[in-house]
């Protein structure tokens, strides 16, 4: 079946120090790996994603590289600030005619620290 | 367009009443999804619709839950006999998805966050 692991949280982190979030699935076929943020009180936005091996998603300086090999896609940013404080959701889906539901890991909540 | 709205974003109710929820999709597209999120968890899937039909459903969705989108457009949750367990964030979302593989603008909405008292 399909599924997602991500590192237990919670975290907490100084602003400016180095974030990695580890990420791992299993699936059924071929995913595309996703991350989701979401901020107290509101829904899930799209933070960043990769469609096929090797790929690297990026965004807001945050990255992710989905690897084939190592069925992993770790978070990571090189300084985080205070704003990146959320709870940050690995997430995968497959193909568009099974359905295309996304299935998330528990989310690993990250505070940043002044 | 404003992205997906759901409506209201807040429901208190009492144990064993029936209270529905509404999801107003990004207007161009032809998916629509229905998630659980329960506090310390990731969403999990309940159902979607692809325009009108209502294509799959998770085994999440008892006989207590019933979800319809009658004109493809916008969607409704009605949760009847609510327990406790049903306290959670229901988020829709929604996309297009166009020759059988592409995928696009998976959005999601902000949630109803439901405490059943």
């Amino acid at each position: 079946g399909n599924s997602v692991t991500q590192m237990e949280g919670p975290v907490t982190l100084s602003e400016e120090a180095f974030l990695t979030i580890n990420c791992t699935y299993t699936a059924t076929g071929y995913p595309s790996l996703f991350w989701y943020v979401q901020y107290p009180g509101e829904g899930l936005q799209l933070l960043l994603k990769a469609t096929k091996a090797d790929d690297k998603g990026s965004n807001k300086g945050f990255e992710a590289t989905y690897r084939k090999e190592t069925t992993s896609f770790h978070l990571e940013k090189g300084s985080v600030q205070v704003s990146d404080s959320a709870v940050y959701f690995c997430a995968l889906t497959t193909d568009a005619n099974t359905g295309n539901q996304f299935y998330f890991g528990t989310g690993t909540s990250l505070t940043v620290i002044p | 367009d404003t992205g997906v709205s759901q409506d209201p974003r807040h429901k208190i109710t009492k144990r064993g009443q029936n209270v529905t929820f509404r999801c107003d999709p990004i207007s161009e597209h032809n998916r629509l999804y229905w998630y659980r999120q329960t506090l310390g968890q990731g969403p999990e899937f309940l159902t979607y619709f692809q325009n009108e039909a209502q294509l799959e459903k998770s085994r999440l969705l008892s006989d207590r839950f019933s979800a319809e989108r009658p004109k493809g457009s916008f969607s409704t949750l009605e949760i009847q006999r609510t327990e406790q367990g049903d306290s959670a964030m229901y988020l829709c979302a929604s996309s297009l998805v166009a020759g059988g593989f592409a995928n696009y603008g998976y959005t999601f909405g902000s949630g109803t966050r439901l405490t059943v008292v």
